[in-house]
């Protein structure tokens, strides 16, 4: 079965940091850019960042960059997001995502659970 | 940036037809993906490049693409559908391709 799992949510304080983790199994993950797409509480759907399948390239939304770090380990098929200097705005349920075929510039056709992270003192 | 608007909610009786609207300055041309998210769930694809749908979705779900509005229709509309719905495209217009999503739809069954 094609599965994304996230982990490493949780609490943190503002200025604080947290790192995600997506753990994919049944497919190739080393084939595939990956995405992670975060969803504030009521609000809707605002994809953070993306990878490519060799780490070579990295993209940001504007308003995580130079904070957020996307990374990952195709040896262990997992997916990384290190999260440095957060804000009550990064708030939200992060979620992994994969396109459908491996060119990147797709619809995503598997989606995590999510992951909630919430920044409050 | 590139803007996606979608009006906030769409209310339909069971069984009758509800159509959702995306709409982009000449959205036509780029390739459109809708998704559908329950609450407490992920987004789940309905509709990938303006009128595909993947294996599992049903026939009542289609959707086109012209101008400058998409348009996700669900015909016979169930209870079952009523949940958010978004639609995405990639926005090419910077330096990279970036992932743009509308604001969502709710669609209410009455």
């Amino acid at each position: 079965e094609v599965q994304l799992v996230e982990s490493g949510g949780g609490l943190v304080q503002p200025g604080g940091s947290l790192r995600l983790s997506c753990a994919a199994s049944g497919f190739t993950f080393s084939s595939y850019w990956m995405s992670w797409v975060r969803q504030a509480p009521g609000k809707g759907l605002e994809w953070v960042a993306n990878i490519k399948q060799d780490g070579s390239e990295k993209y940001y939304v504007d308003s995580v960059k130079g904070r957020f770090t996307i990374s990952r380990d195709n040896a262990k098929n997992s997916l990384y997001l290190q999260m440095n200097s957060l804000r009550a705005e990064d708030t939200a349920v992060y979620y992994c995502a994969r396109p459908r075929y491996s060119s990147g510039s797709d619809a995503f056709d598997i989606w995590g659970q999510g992951t909630m992270v919430t920044v409050s003192s | 940036s590139y803007v996606l608007t979608q009006p906030p909610s769409v209310s339909v009786a069971p069984g009758k037809t509800a159509r959702i609207t995306c709409g982009g300055n000449n959205i036509g041309s780029k390739s459109v993906h809708w998704y559908q998210q329950k609450p407490g769930q992920a987004p789940v694809l309905v509709i990938y490049y303006d009128s595909d749908r993947p294996s599992g979705i049903p026939e009542r779900f289609s959707g086109s693409n012209s101008g400058n509005t998409a348009t996700l229709t669900i015909s016979r509309v169930e209870a079952g559908d009523e949940a958010d719905y978004y639609c995405q495209v990639w926005d090419s217009s910077s330096d990279h391709p970036n992932v743009v999503f509308g604001g969502g739809t709710k669609l209410t069954v009455l």
